[in-house]
């Protein structure tokens, strides 16, 4: 079974330039999220997806990040004009809905680095 | 507000020594807590959840961590570290959304540095 998977691997962007990063979670997972990790500091959750609606996005820092999730499979997140503070390493997430057993798997997530 | 803390950015263990890592939360209600694995180049991975019951949990990797209401502390245990656990390692802690696990709120990870 395929994991979830984060598409690039690494961006390297200048400011003021668009980015998209792609998540492909796990076929049948409803559940999808994104987070982000800033250097040296905590994973923060960013948003979270029920199939194709949006559950959850109080974590989205502002208006520059905008995440879709057409048709409730792949997911993308798009920061639109990027600024240096939104370098960092951005992970997905996904889960089936479970109860107590639910459990979250995540991808590698893309490395973001805005110069 | 809820919060993790782990206190310690980066621990040095030899292979074969025991392993602790600590984890403090401030959470409204009992939360659902966790400890997750980040390789090198890998995701995150689950070692270990806490939902209720029995306050000692078993992991995986041969990892257990043990829920101390009193002390609000989720505390991760080996009782013998091998190089391969080198690696940064996350608590966390999330509550309940509808019938969806929620947001999950991570401390800033410990790297674990294993000496042979």
């Amino acid at each position: 079974e395929a994991g979830v998977t984060q598409f690039p691997s690494h961006s390297v962007i200048e400011k003021g330039q668009t980015v998209t990063l792609r998540c492909d979670p796990i076929s049948g997972h409803d559940n999808l999220y994104w987070y982000r990790r800033v250097m040296g500091k905590e994973i923060k959750f960013l948003l979270h997806f029920v199939k194709e609606s949006k559950q959850d996005e109080s974590g989205m820092p502002n208006n520059r990040f905008l995440a879709e999730r057409t048709g409730g499979t792949y997911s993308t997140l798009k920061v639109q004009p990027a600024e240096l503070e939104d370098s960092g390493v951005y992970f997905c997430a996904s889960s089936q809905t479970g109860g107590s057993n639910e459990k979250l798997f995540f991808g590698s997530g893309t490395q973001l680095s805005v110069l | 507000a809820q919060s993790v803390t782990q206190p310690d950015i980066h621990i040095t263990v030899s292979e074969g020594a025991s392993l602790e890592l600590r984890c403090n939360y401030s959470y409204g209600a009992t939360p659902y807590l966790f400890w997750y694995v980040q390789s090198p180049g890998q995701g995150l991975q689950l070692l270990l959840k806490y939902f209720s019951g029995d306050t000692l949990v078993q992991g995986i990797k041969g990892f257990e961590a043990e829920f101390k209401r009193s002390q609000s502390s989720f505390n991760l245990r080996k009782p013998s570290v091998h190089w391969s656990d080198a690696a940064e390692y996350f608590c966390a802690v999330a509550g309940r959304r509808g019938s969806t696990l929620g947001r999950l709120y991570f401390g800033r990870g410990t790297q674990l540095t294993v000496w042979p």
